[in-house]
């Protein structure tokens, strides 16, 4: 079955470093959409994707979405701990029903 | 406008028992989804549904788990005769559209003794 798959699935950096996570599909995607789980927490929608080669950016954080519509990537400038949780990203399955597939996520710790 | 609401936020169950986790969803919401999440891993799809109908339910089991979302009231998702192996957080996301973002509640977590 469609797979999406992220890496890396944990990553640590010192505040005010970069860091990106990667989402790859083994399909093509009609939208990728990415949220983020704060540890105890829920996740929460960040944004969604939809053309192709399409880019994003919201404050510290860039999303793209590449040119044959199958990855993506999240990349944060100068990292906060207060961006300290798991990012995932989500794609539609390939049966179109609207089935939202996550990846595994990508966990990140900051350290101060 | 209130968001998703789930209950129980946690609920335990010896073995053999019956879990049932509602689903409240955002108001004017007719899309509900079902996500299982294991400690310190991803979000396994279950079921889609919209009202009074089930969309895709590939991910869900097919024994012992069941889902419904009714004209009138919450979604609910039932497990009989729980096994240790369904303890887990159970998150229910709506939204207002298909192929739209998703809302999450703050998930029911499930212990089974």
């Amino acid at each position: 079955g469609q797979q999406v798959m992220q890496i890396p699935q944990y990553q640590h950096v010192q505040e005010g470093e970069d860091f990106t996570t990667y989402c790859n599909s083994s399909t093509t995607l009609s939208n990728i959409q990415w949220y983020k789980q704060r540890p105890g927490g829920h996740p929460v929608f960040l944004i969604q994707l939809v053309k192709s080669g399409e880019v994003k950016k919201q404050k510290r954080l860039t999303f793209q979405f590449g040119e044959a519509k199958k990855n993506s990537s999240l990349h944060i400038t100068a990292t906060q701990t207060t961006d300290v949780g798991t990012y995932f990203c989500a794609g539609l399955g390939s049966s179109n029903t609207g089935k939202l597939i996550f990846g595994q996520g990508t966990t990140l710790q900051v350290k101060p | 406008n209130a968001g998703v609401m789930q209950n129980p936020r946690h609920l335990v169950r010896r073995r053999g028992q019956e879990a049932r986790l509602r689903c409240s969803p955002m108001k004017g919401h007719s899309h509900v989804y079902w996500y299982r999440q294991l400690p310190e891993e991803g979000l396994k799809f279950m079921v889609y549904l919209q009202k009074e109908n089930i969309i895709d339910e590939s991910g869900m089991p097919k024994e012992r788990f069941s889902a419904e979302f009714p004209k009138e009231g919450p979604s609910i998702l039932r497990i009989q005769q729980v096994v240790r192996g369904d303890s887990a957080a159970y998150f229910c996301a709506s939204s207002p559209r298909s192929f739209g973002e998703l809302f999450f509640g703050e998930g029911s977590r499930l212990t089974v003794l």
